[in-house]
């Protein structure tokens, strides 16, 4: 059902390298989330955006960056990524009933 | 502020057994209460929703109602089988502003046959 993709699936990638994590939905979507989801399945709320040219902190926002330039495409980059970074990183889009759309996720492993 | 507190996992039950899994939250006024899924290996997807109280949602044998004397939204299933193996995450939408979800902390439930 859902229409939000993910590219890459899996990535391992060295100290320091910066990278960027693709994420793209077809629904015509407004708002456009990223989620760190940490070993214990915890959810931490990296960035949002409510539409184009519109981006907000969540609240592991402080090391990563992203940009809204089009509806459909939100990416996320790491512009130095450090051993900590390593995590699952999780798309999500909601419709007007405020419904999250998940992609399958980008499992990150920073050596 | 706003939060949702719900019990730590895991928990695991053989097939066919009752579950529950409690969800309380915090917030100011009413807000929106959802349950999202997590199957391995995959995002998230919305299980079941209410948005007021004492309304009940319901999807594919689950429940959850809205508590609103209790601030209360567990979830519940009469019969569980090897195929609801998931971690499971408690949700509230604040209904003042325009804020993203407040997620729980997530409960995975293994059930075993």
């Amino acid at each position: 059902e859902a229409d939000i993709y993910q590219t890459p699936r899996y990535l391992v990638i060295g100290t320091g390298k910066k990278i960027t994590l693709e994420c793209s939905q077809t629904m015509g979507h407004d708002k456009m989330y990223w989620y760190q989801q940490d070993p214990g399945m915890e959810l931490h709320l990296i960035h949002y955006s409510y539409g184009v040219n519109s981006t907000e902190k969540g609240d592991l926002s402080s090391e990563s960056t992203v940009s809204r330039i089009r509806t459909e495409h939100f990416p996320l980059t790491l512009e130095s990524a450090r051993p900590s970074h390593t995590s699952q990183y999780l798309c999500a889009s909601s419709d007007f009933r405020e419904k999250l759309f998940f992609g399958s996720g980008t499992q990150l492993s920073v050596l | 502020g706003n939060s949702v507190t719900q019990m730590e996992g895991p928990v695991t039950l053989s097939e066919e057994a009752f579950l529950t899994i409690n969800c309380t939250y915090t917030a100011t006024g009413y807000p929106s209460l959802f349950w999202y899924v997590q199957y391995p290996g995959e995002g998230l997807q919305l299980l079941l929703k209410a948005t007021k109280a004492d309304d009940k949602g319901s999807n594919k044998g689950f429940e959850a109602t809205y508590r609103k004397e209790t601030t209360s939204f567990h979830l519940e299933k009469g019969s569980v089988q090897v195929s609801d193996s998931a971690v499971y995450f408690c949700a509230l939408r604040p209904n003042s502003g325009n804020t993203p979800l407040v997620f729980g902390k997530g409960t995975r439930l293994s059930v075993i046959a």
